[in-house]
């Protein structure tokens, strides 16, 4: 029974270029969360998706940042043109239902630098 | 706006004795709690919740108590091992805001031997 999946585990980007974090959540769960997490800071939450929809966005920065969850394969996280500020782990986390009735289950994160 | 928050960002124990990290939250709305393990370099690690309609919830060697009055959490840790070394964060939803958890800034556990 496969945990919450994402790759790459470590992403190297130079400023400007792209970068795009996969998760796949675990079986038979059909919400997935995006958060990010400063060093020594607390997670903070950037998106949640179902299937194919975006149901809450407000964590995202408004440019630069987009997130999908399509019918078929992982949810991807994109950050365009990078800036040094977007080095953080991002970590992806997965539940059956909304929170509240159930914890999500997180994945071991996507560290990415930004040189 | 809301906020979740922790006293004490790193708490020194000697192996075996008992460890308690508090958390404190201003959403009244709050009614559903998590506590995380995080260990450096990996995601976090669920390790009890507690729902508003509770006080106290026990698991293995982890208590969580919760106190709605004063909004204020608890994660007690009973003969804290070695292992049990990493940084602990609480989580809060509410059913009726956002579907998501909002983190605290979390508490490192360091327990010497």
């Amino acid at each position: 029974n496969a945990g919450v999946m994402q790759n790459p585990r470590h992403l190297v980007r130079r400023r400007g270029q792209e970068a795009r974090l996969r998760c796949s959540p675990m079986k038979g769960h059909s919400h997935v969360y995006w958060y990010r997490q400063l060093p020594e800071e607390g997670l903070k939450f950037m998106v949640y998706l179902q299937k194919e929809n975006i149901i809450d966005e407000s964590g995202m920065p408004k440019e630069r940042f987009s997130a999908e969850f399509p019918k078929e394969g992982p949810s991807i996280l994109r950050i365009q043109q990078v800036v040094r500020g977007d080095s953080a782990a991002y970590f992806c986390a997965s539940s059956p239902r909304s929170v509240g009735a159930y914890e999500q289950y997180f994945g071991p994160g996507t560290r990415l630098t930004v040189t | 706006g809301e906020s979740v928050g922790l006293h004490l960002p790193t708490l020194s124990v000697q192996e075996g004795d008992n460890s308690i990290i508090n958390c404190a939250y201003s959403n009244s709305a709050s009614d559903y709690f998590i506590w995380y393990k995080q260990e450096s370099g990996k995601g976090p690690q669920f390790i009890i919740d507690i729902r508003s309609n509770m006080d106290k919830r026990q698991g293995q060697r982890v208590t969580v108590l919760l106190n709605k009055t004063v909004k204020h959490l608890s994660l007690q840790i009973a003969a804290t091992q070695p292992g049990d070394s990493a940084v602990y964060f609480c989580a809060e939803n509410s059913a009726t805001g956002r579907r998501a958890l909002t983190f605290g800034s979390g508490t490192r556990l360091q327990v010497q031997p």
